[in-house]
C-alpha cells in the first residue's frame, strides 16, 4: 500500500523557468515531509523539510508547499538550474517514526 | 571521508547463493537504515537499527539477517538468494531526534543482480 505517491514520472522545464514538483499522501497522520534529490549512481540526499503545523518553507530557490486539506505538498524550484536535473523523492513520516517514500519524479532542466 | 559508505557498489550473482552488503557511517549517528528501491523505483525500509538494537523490521524474507556489531556499522546478510532480490540497495543513518526529526543521510548504493 503505498502512502505516499507522486504521479508524475518525469517533467522537463526550461533553464530560469519554474520546476512545481508534486506529491500526494494518503495517511492524515503524517506530520513531517521531506524532499530528497537523487543523481545517477548516488544515494538521496536530503533538500528541503516541512513539517505539518507549517504550510510553506522555504530555503534558496526551493520552496516547499503544504496543503493538508488536500493531502498535497509541492517543490518548487525557481529559476530552474541545469544541475537541478535529478530524480526528486518525496517523503512522509509520523510522529517520528519511519519514513515513506514516493518513486520519484525525474526533472530535466534543458539549457 | 564519505559519510555513509556501502560495498560493494555492485554485485551480480547467481540463484541460491549467499551475499553480504556492508555499510559504514562516519557521522557519529545513532540509527542506520537499509533501504530497498525496486524496479519500480519504489524505496521501502526493511530494517532499522539505533545503537545497534533492532528497531524497525518491516515484512522482510527471514533470508534477509541485518547485523549491527557496533552503531557506526550495518551489514545486511542474503541468503539463498532469488531473483526479486534483485534491486538497488541503500544504506542510511540519521542522529537521534533530539525533539527534530532529522533527515537521513544515504549511501551510494548497492546495485545487486540476481541471474
Amino acid at each position: 500500500d503505498q502512502q505516499v505517491k507522486q504521479n508524475s514520472p518525469s517533467l522537463s522545464v526550461q533553464e530560469g523557468r519554474i520546476s512545481i514538483l508534486n506529491c500526494d499522501y494518503t495517511n492524515s497522520m503524517f506530520d513531517y515531509f521531506l524532499w530528497y534529490k537523487k543523481y545517477p549512481a548516488e544515494g538521496p540526499t536530503f533538500l528541503i523539510s516541512i513539517s505539518s503545523i507549517k504550510d510553506k518553507n522555504e530555503d534558496g530557490r526551493f520552496t516547499v508547499f503544504l496543503n493538508k486539506s488536500a493531502k498535497h505538498l509541492s517543490l518548487h524550484i525557481v529559476p530552474s538550474q541545469p544541475g537541478d536535473s535529478a530524480v526528486y523523492f518525496c517523503a512522509a513520516s509520523a510522529l517520528g517514526n519511519q519514513f515513506y517514500f514516493g518513486t520519484g519524479t525525474s526533472l530535466t532542466v534543458i539549457p | 571521508d564519505t559519510a555513509v559508505s556501502q560495498t560493494p557498489k555492485y554485485l551480480v550473482t547467481q540463484m541460491g547463493n549467499d551475499k553480504s552488503i556492508k555499510c559504514e557511517q562516519n557521522l557519529g549517528h545513532d540509527t542506520m537504515y537499509w533501504y530497498k528501491q525496486d524496479s519500480k523505483k519504489f524505496l521501502k525500509i526493511m530494517f532499522s537499527y539505533n545503537n545497534k538494537e533492532l528497531i524497525i523490521n518491516e515484512t522482510v524474507p527471514n533470508r534477509f539477517s541485518p547485523k549491527s556489531p557496533d552503531k557506526a556499522h550495518l551489514n545486511l546478510h542474503i541468503n539463498s538468494l532469488e531473483l526479486g532480490d534483485s534491486a538497488v540497495y541503500f544504506c542510511a543513518s540519521s542522529p537521534a531526534g533530539g525533539g527534530v526529526i532529522p533527515p537521513l543521510h544515504f549511501g551510494n548504493g548497492t546495485r545487486l543482480t540476481v541471474t
